[in-house]
């Protein structure tokens, strides 16, 4: 099993939409998680934090954390074509060193 | 911009050739980590470097070594490079080796292509 796992995709939204991203970790005391964005042909680049279970919310954004059932979501309200793009996600884990990364989910907003 | 940057950011090298890519940490931050990111795949971790020593490594053969220097940047050697070794790799620099709000920053990447 997978220590991070995510849907490939692609999944696509019309613009507007919301676009739900979802992603789940092994069954190890976790502690930090992290959504990332990655633009064809270029490194990524952090778009939010959470470390606490509910939800966190920076503009359009939204990371929701449930750390009984191993989940950890990212929800992007009135989802523009610029939106498109990977979104990788991350674990570190209580005692780990390394940021460990999911093999992302590719999204595609139609205008 | 995240102040972390890499060098350089395209190279193409024969099979069987070394290789040895660079990175600048952001101001203030003493870790570094490397990551090798193939196609269509996230980026899997090589190893950490924390106050020029090797803090932790990945699943990567020996060939892959590291250094890290006083003003934390760091280079990433590959030796006996291999076509697999095709990939995208990727620095990232942050304030801590681990813990609860450890964030890492990337750089913008080395694409390196073995022929």
């Amino acid at each position: 099993q997978k220590e991070v796992e995510q849907n490939s995709g692609p999944l696509s939204v019309p613009e507007g939409a919301i676009a739900s991203l979802n992603c789940t970790y092994s069954d190890r005391v976790s502690q930090s998680f992290f959504w990332y964005r990655q633009y064809s042909g270029k490194s990524p680049e952090l778009i939010m934090s959470i470390y606490s279970n509910g939800d966190k919310e920076d503009g359009r954004f939204t990371a929701q954390l449930n750390k009984a059932s191993q989940y950890v979501s990212l929800l992007i309200r009135d989802s523009q074509p610029s939106d498109s793009a990977t979104y990788l996600c991350a674990v570190t884990f209580t005692g780990g060193f390394k940021t460990i990364f999911g093999a992302g989910t590719r999204l595609f907003v139609k205008a | 911009e995240t102040g972390v940057t890499q060098s350089p950011t395209h190279l193409i090298k024969t099979r069987g050739q070394q290789v040895t890519l660079r990175c600048s940490s952001q101001s203030g931050h003493n870790t570094v980590s490397w990551y090798q990111q193939a196609l269509g795949q996230g980026p899997q971790f090589i190893f950490q470097y924390y106050r020029e020593e090797e803090n932790g490594r990945g699943n990567f053969p020996p060939r892959f070594s590291g250094l890290q220097f006083p003003n934390y940047s760091s280079e990433l050697n590959v030796n006996a490079l291999e076509l697999d070794d095709s990939a995208l790799y990727l620095c990232a620099s942050s304030t801590q080796t681990g813990g609860l709000g450890n964030t890492i920053y990337f750089g913008e990447g080395s694409w390196l292509t073995v022929v």
